[in-house]
């Protein structure tokens, strides 16, 4: 069965603490991204990367960091810097040019 | 400047009645076109795209949608909307290589 991991669900940490989130896909794809989203903002995107050991900065990226040493994988960390770290991520993944595809979210909920 | 709009943010629709959902966009040239749908707690699932050629295109669950060069739109559409069709629904443009959302419309489907 092709298509895109997250892991966990749902995430529970304390303020201050940095945490990993985890992104994996078996489709083959060149291209991964981080997405966030909150209610009403439809998705905001955090960090892409088109190729393994290169990624570029999205929209949002201050206090997240990423990286690609797999071309199936694709970690984001929640660093302390990120000032309201509580959303729900989202990780895609596509050939080229061409349309994303989505798995299941990672809920994480920092207090 | 927002790029990508889908001015209904609720829209309630009863069972078997059609669906329209629209979305405006901001972009000199023609762009690659997506509507995706998602359900409370999970990712997002493509519906449909528009690359090139026939501008109504057939999507999965039965959505169809239409682009329109002189509107810049791509209003999504269902003749006869089913109670499994409630569902966030997110418009998504590709503008300067890189892929923007709308905000997201709420579809709710009474009895």
């Amino acid at each position: 069965d092709g298509g895109i991991t997250q892991s966990p669900k749902y995430l529970f940490r304390k303020e201050g603490q940095n945490v990993t989130l985890s992104c994996e896909q078996n489709l083959n794809h060149d291209a991964m991204y981080w997405y966030r989203q909150d209610p009403g903002q439809g998705l905001r995107l955090i960090y892409y990367s088109q190729i393994v050991n290169d990624f570029q900065k999205g929209d949002i990226a201050e206090g997240y960091s990423v990286s690609r040493e797999k071309k199936e994988s694709f970690p984001l960390t929640v660093t302390s810097a990120q000032k309201n770290p509580t959303a729900f991520y989202l990780c895609a993944s596509s050939t080229a040019g061409k349309e994303q595809y989505f798995g299941p979210g990672t809920r994480l909920t920092v207090t | 400047a927002q790029s990508v709009t889908q001015p209904d943010i609720h829209i309630t629709v009863s069972e078997g009645a059609s669906l329209e959902l629209r979305c405006n966009y901001s972009y000199g040239a023609t762009p690659y076109l997506f509507w995706y749908v998602q359900s409370p707690g999970q990712g997002l699932q493509l519906l449909l795209k528009y690359f090139s050629g026939d501008t109504l295109v057939q999507g999965i669950k039965g959505f169809e949608a239409e682009f329109k060069r002189s509107q810049s739109s791509f209003n999504l559409r269902k003749p006869s909307v089913h109670w499994s069709d409630a569902a966030e629904y997110f418009c998504a443009v590709v503008i300067w290589g890189k892929l923007q959302f709308g905000a997201g419309t709420q579809v709710v489907v009474t009895p």
